[in-house]
């Protein structure tokens, strides 16, 4: 079982909707991070929040939106998603240098 | 930045058998080495890590070598199970500037079945 939580677990789109990403871990941990991964492929860093802040922002493109309400709660808000951003979408969090706990994702498909 | 290169990209071996997977680094900043393993619909597990400060680390089944001077690192995993097969994922992390945070550049994967 993981201790990063990601709901849900499988989410179907279209282009023109608005939905949400949740991720949820007790851990303590306060750094948190939001992963893109293709199929067959590692995952790819899109955010990070330290002590709740945004410290990297990997030239995301703006139809992505993070959150970070508190230290154990991150939001990824999508809006107008392209075909191409289909992906498993990845929560992770650590202590501040220290190792990453992954979540068990989020299957995004847009239609 | 970090470029971590992973193989073999497949690996097939006999349960009972050993499997190694290399990766190498270019950044000499890189002082944290993860694996993490991923299932079919699952998120990455980590299995294993090792600091720069440490050569080898073992525990049970699954071993990681470090050679700081040649940028390489190694998993090792004995007495193979098919419970094994999975994605396997080295990474390297560096602390970013200014930051105490640490970022993961990972390899590119290796898919390892283990056959009963």
């Amino acid at each position: 079982d993981t201790e990063v939580t990601q709901t849900p677990k499988h989410l179907v789109m279209g282009m023109t909707n608005k939905k949400s990403l949740k991720c949820e871990q007790h851990m303590g941990h306060r750094a948190m991070y939001w992963y893109k991964q293709k199929a067959k492929k590692p995952p790819e860093l899109m955010f990070v929040y330290s002590y709740e802040k945004l410290s990297i922002n990997e030239s995301v493109p703006s139809r992505f939106s993070p959150e970070c309400p508190n230290s154990s709660l991150l939001n990824l808000h999508l809006h107008a998603l392209q075909p191409e951003d289909s992906a498993l979408y990845l929560c992770a969090s650590g202590w501040v240098g220290q190792p990453q706990h992954f979540g068990d994702g989020t299957r995004l498909s847009i239609l | 930045g970090e470029n971590v290169e992973q193989h073999p990209s497949t690996l097939s071996v006999q349960e009972g058998d050993s499997a190694v997977i290399k990766c190498t680094y270019s950044d000499s900043a890189s002082n944290y080495f993860p694996w993490y393993k991923q299932e079919l619909g699952k998120g990455p597990q980590l299995i294993i890590d090792i600091r720069s400060n440490v050569g080898e680390k073992k525990d049970q089944r699954i071993a990681v070598t470090l050679n700081k001077t040649a940028k390489h690192f190694s998993l090792h995993i004995t007495e193979t199970q098919p419970e094994d097969s999975a994605v396997y994922f080295c990474a390297a992390s560096m602390r970013i500037r200014g930051s105490t945070l640490g970022r993961l550049y990972f390899g590119r994967g290796t898919q390892l079945t283990v056959w009963p």
